[in-house]
């Protein structure tokens, strides 16, 4: 049982470069989400789903998409990589814990944009 | 939306106690806390639940002050491995969507 799976982990990018983050999950969680942390900002959420083929913007939403084709996988892109998307990634999913809903965050992904 | 946390950061001799507060401006259906190592993701410590009763982590402890909308992360008698950084979350309207502060760096010396 591996929990949060995301790939990859560290990636380094040319401004105006695309990627995608893959985020993989097990647990048979209906909810996923995005976040990203800097220094000094904590968590803030960029984009979450609440079942396959459902994507909802969160608070920092701008420069990414998202899509759940399938319930274990929540795929985050960048079209146009920016030096501000600099950054480490979680990915989390929601399950519950004890009769209530709690947060399973994956290993992260550190990416830098130069 | 987002929750403010106090204080920052915080070091501590082994033994000692502490106290972490969570505020929101917002009327909240449950906070969670998580604690982060360096290099690490986020843990689950616990949750509290509007109506809920305070919960025990080992020697953690929290509650929860629906009317003052605050949330308080208690550590007793500090250990090595309590170090790291603790981030409380606010779950605004039961609906999963969770806001973080920006999180306490706890340090624990022997």
């Amino acid at each position: 049982n591996a929990g949060v799976t995301q790939t990859p982990k560290f990636r380094v990018l040319k401004t105006g470069q695309s990627m995608t983050l893959l985020c993989a999950q097990d647990m048979n969680h209906e909810y996923m989400y995005w976040y990203r942390q800097d220094p000094g900002m904590g968590l803030r959420l960029i984009h979450y789903s609440v079942g396959e083929g459902t994507t909802a913007k969160g608070e920092v939403p701008d420069g990414y998409n998202v899509s759940r084709l399938k319930k274990q996988n929540f795929l985050l892109g960048l079209e146009s990589a920016a030096p501000s998307q600099t950054s480490v990634y979680f990915c989390a999913s929601i399950g519950a814990h004890s009769g209530a809903n709690v947060l399973t965050f994956g290993a992260g992904s550190r990416l830098t944009v130069l | 939306q987002q929750p403010v946390q106090s204080p920052q950061a915080v070091i501590l001799r082994e033994g000692e106690d502490a106290v972490i507060n969570c505020s929101s401006s917002k009327a909240l259906y449950s906070v969670h806390w998580y604690r982060q190592k360096h290099g690490e993701a986020p843990v689950f410590l616990m949750i509290l639940l509007k109506g809920g009763e305070q919960m025990r982590h080992e020697k953690i402890s929290a509650s929860f002050n629906e009317k003052k909308q605050q949330s308080s992360l208690y550590l007793t008698a500090s250990q090595l491995s309590y170090s790291g950084t603790y981030f409380c979350g606010t779950d605004q309207t039961g609906a999963n969507n969770l806001f973080f502060g920006t999180g306490t760096r706890l340090t624990v010396i022997p």
